[in-house]
């Protein structure tokens, strides 16, 4: 079956402005999970729903950054007037129920770039 | 809090080679552990997992045993591939929680 799909896979963005990440999770996933990974480092974690509810924004960096996934299924990653240090891969990963033993499914991440 | 350490890499070795990279961690009670594997132009993978104390994971040949005395989940492989050329990422979820602590991973290449 189909696994976690990104979109777009690259942005190029200009310093300032706002953009927005696209995640498909694998069908019927309850849980959701967005990580951060700069360049030569492992993926940092920023916020986690289990279907609509978002549980856990603890890792969101700033206020610029905002997450929703209003149906429980495709979630959107926002960046408010990006900032060169936004650069990195934005990973998202989703898993079937909410259970702590659950195995999280990672997509191929979007790749920003902020000039 | 909650951290992990993987050896540095890049770690380069030649086919049939016995592979170590190391893991250690920090974390309060009994976290689960993960080895997370990135292939060229992929997504991460899960490649094992231990969740309890002497638990050993393994897949692929690869293995890893969760040692709470020495806080490592070090990764083996007695025989490497070429295709077993990937960054690697050492991971933990702490009791009780969701999201995964990540280390910051170790580029493995094979030469044939």
């Amino acid at each position: 079956g189909a696994g976690v799909s990104q979109s777009p896979r690259y942005k190029v963005a200009k310093r300032g402005q706002d953009v927005a990440l696209r995640c498909d999770p694998i069908s019927g996933h309850v849980s959701l999970f967005w990580y951060q990974q700069a360049l030569g480092q492992g993926p940092e974690f920023l916020t986690y729903f289990q279907n609509e509810a978002q549980l856990d924004k603890s890792g969101l960096p700033s206020d610029r950054f905002f997450a929703e996934r209003p149906e429980g299924s495709v979630s959107t990653l926002k960046i408010q007037r990006t900032q060169q240090e936004d650069s990195a891969v934005y990973l998202c990963a989703s898993s079937l129920l909410a259970g702590l033993q659950e195995t999280q499914y990672f997509g191929p991440g979007t790749r920003l770039l902020v000039l | 809090g909650n951290s992990v350490t993987q050896m540095e890499g890049p770690v380069t070795l030649s086919e049939e080679a016995f592979l170590t990279i190391n893991c250690t961690y920090t974390a309060t009670g009994y976290p689960s552990l993960f080895w997370y594997v990135q292939y060229p132009g992929e997504g991460l993978q899960l490649l094992l997992k231990a969740t309890k104390a002497d638990d050993k994971g393994s897949n692929k040949g690869f293995e890893a045993t969760y040692r709470k005395e020495t806080t490592s989940f070090h990764l083996e492989k007695g025989s490497v591939q070429v295709s077993d050329s990937a960054v690697y990422f050492c991971a933990l979820r702490r009791q009780g929680a969701q999201k995964l602590v990540f280390g910051q991973g170790t580029r493995l290449t094979i030469n044939p």
